[in-house]
């Protein structure tokens, strides 16, 4: 089976302070790739990112950090020097090569609020 | 290029009536995805759509949901009769094709069964 835990739900941080996302998956699939999206209160989910199974390289992207660890199962999402625009819902998902990667699995959301 | 749109972006209803939502997908996506969001959860798929079949809909309740993707464009998913659980997002997706192709998500329909 496949899952993934997102244990923090709910943070609350001060603009500029920095802060990371948990996310822990399962999944017995060798090839599989790894989301973060990002709900803001308009309800749409935006793509942030997509790591394959075989790519443990850390992604940098502005304020974005994530850190893939594969042998702790994890893909950790840090943001630097948050901003009241970064206050969200974000979501980590996990797509299998058995599914033949056509359906995503969400973890239950971390809400981020950032405070002036 | 317009997004995924969706409508209604709220309804409310009271249990035991029909409810429908509608999904317009990016123009050339051929496939489309119908994702169920409860309150403090994540989404879960309920039905994925390749053109104007239905491909997987085993997470479908299908004693009183139902879906359609005429001419492979435009989806509508049906729930009748409505239920108090059922009040949740309903969120609609499309990708250029199965599999790794990106998603683009619409901003959903807030259900709510009184």
């Amino acid at each position: 089976a496949q899952k993934v835990t997102q244990a923090q739900t709910e943070i609350s941080v001060v603009e500029k302070e920095d802060v990371t996302l948990d996310c822990v998956y399962e999944t017995r699939d060798t090839t599989y790739y790894l989301f973060w999206y990002k709900q803001p209160p308009s309800g749409e989910l935006v793509f942030l990112i997509r790591r394959n199974s075989f790519d443990e390289q850390n992604e940098i992207s502005g304020r974005y950090s994530w850190n893939f660890q594969k042998s702790t199962s994890s893909f950790n999402f840090t943001i630097t020097a948050s901003q009241v625009v970064d206050s969200a819902v974000y979501f980590c998902a996990l797509s299998g090569v058995s599914g033949g990667y056509n359906k995503l699995i969400f973890g239950a959301g971390t809400r981020l609020a950032v405070h002036p | 290029e317009a997004g995924v749109v969706q409508s209604p972006r709220y309804k409310i209803i009271e249990k035991k009536q029909p409810v429908a939502f509608w999904c317009n997908p990016i123009s050339g996506h051929n496939t489309l995805y119908w994702y169920r969001q409860n309150l403090g959860q994540g989404p879960e798929l309920l039905i994925r759509y390749e053109n104007e079949e239905a491909v997987d809909d085993s997470q479908l309740p299908k004693d009183r949901f139902s879906a359609e993707r005429l001419k492979g464009v435009d989806s509508t998913l049906k729930i009748q009769p409505a239920e108090l659980g059922d009040s949740a997002v309903y969120l609609c997706a499309s990708s250029l094709g199965p599999g790794l192709y990106g998603y683009t998500f619409g901003s959903g329909t807030r259900l709510t069964v009184v």
